[in-house]
């Protein structure tokens, strides 16, 4: 069982580059997360998807688009990466809405913007 | 805004208990994880309260209070391999985490 599964595991990227995190998942989940980590602090919500074609802004969205055009696939862009939003990010999923069941997270994506 | 708030850190010793806690906004409340995250690791699931109560899992427990806007995670028999961050996350119309708290276990 493949999980969640984020690519690529590091990245640098250089001031203004831009770049896609990927995130696919095998469980057939309908919500899809991202969250970002910076050091010693909890996880920050930046975009969320409950099945595929409808995405919504969490905490944190600035800087990142997101889109689903698949229930298997969330990936997250960054169009111009900057200093602060070097972080570690994290795709997770979970079956329903109301569920019980927890989320799934992927082992996640260190990007650092230098 | 959906204010988690847990303890930044807390320290105790190998054997003991330590409880942690967690307080949140209660309008839109749908149900509360905790997580487990070891420093440089995903989080992995602890477990779930939807109603008042005791869930008792082997040496963890978490309990609830829909009212007050409160948990807690007991750990009990603390071992070394318990020190990790403790993440409280309520699940509104999305999931939203709190800042977690550092668990620091002596010998």
């Amino acid at each position: 069982n493949a999980g969640v599964t984020q690519t690529p595991k590091f990245r640098i990227l250089k001031i203004g580059q831009s770049m896609t995190l990927q995130c696919a998942q095998d469980m057939n989940h309908n919500y899809m997360y991202w969250y970002r980590q910076d050091p010693g602090m909890g996880l920050k919500l930046i975009y969320y998807s409950v099945g595929a074609g409808i995405t919504d802004k969490g905490e944190v969205p600035n800087g990142y688009n997101v889109s689903r055009s698949t229930t298997e696939d969330f990936p997250l862009r960054l169009e111009l990466a900057a200093p602060s939003q070097t972080s570690v990010y994290f795709c997770a999923s979970t079956s329903g809405g109301h569920s019980n069941q927890p989320q799934h997270f992927g082992d996640g994506t260190r990007l650092s913007i230098l | 805004g959906q204010n988690i708030d847990q303890p930044t850190e807390m320290t105790a010793t190998e054997g003991a208990i330590v409880q942690i806690n967690c307080t949140y906004q209660t309008s839109g409340f749908n149900g509360l994880f905790w997580y487990q995250q070891h420093a440089g690791e995903a989080p992995t699931f602890l477990s779930y309260n939807v109603l008042d109560g005791l869930e008792e899992k082997g040496r963890f427990s978490s309990f609830l209070s829909r009212s007050k806007g409160y948990s807690y995670l007991l750990l009990k028999e603390l071992q070394m391999k318990d020190s990790a961050s403790y993440l409280c996350a309520v699940r509104y119309d999305k999931i939203i985490f709190g800042k977690g708290t550092r668990l620091h276990i002596l010998p």
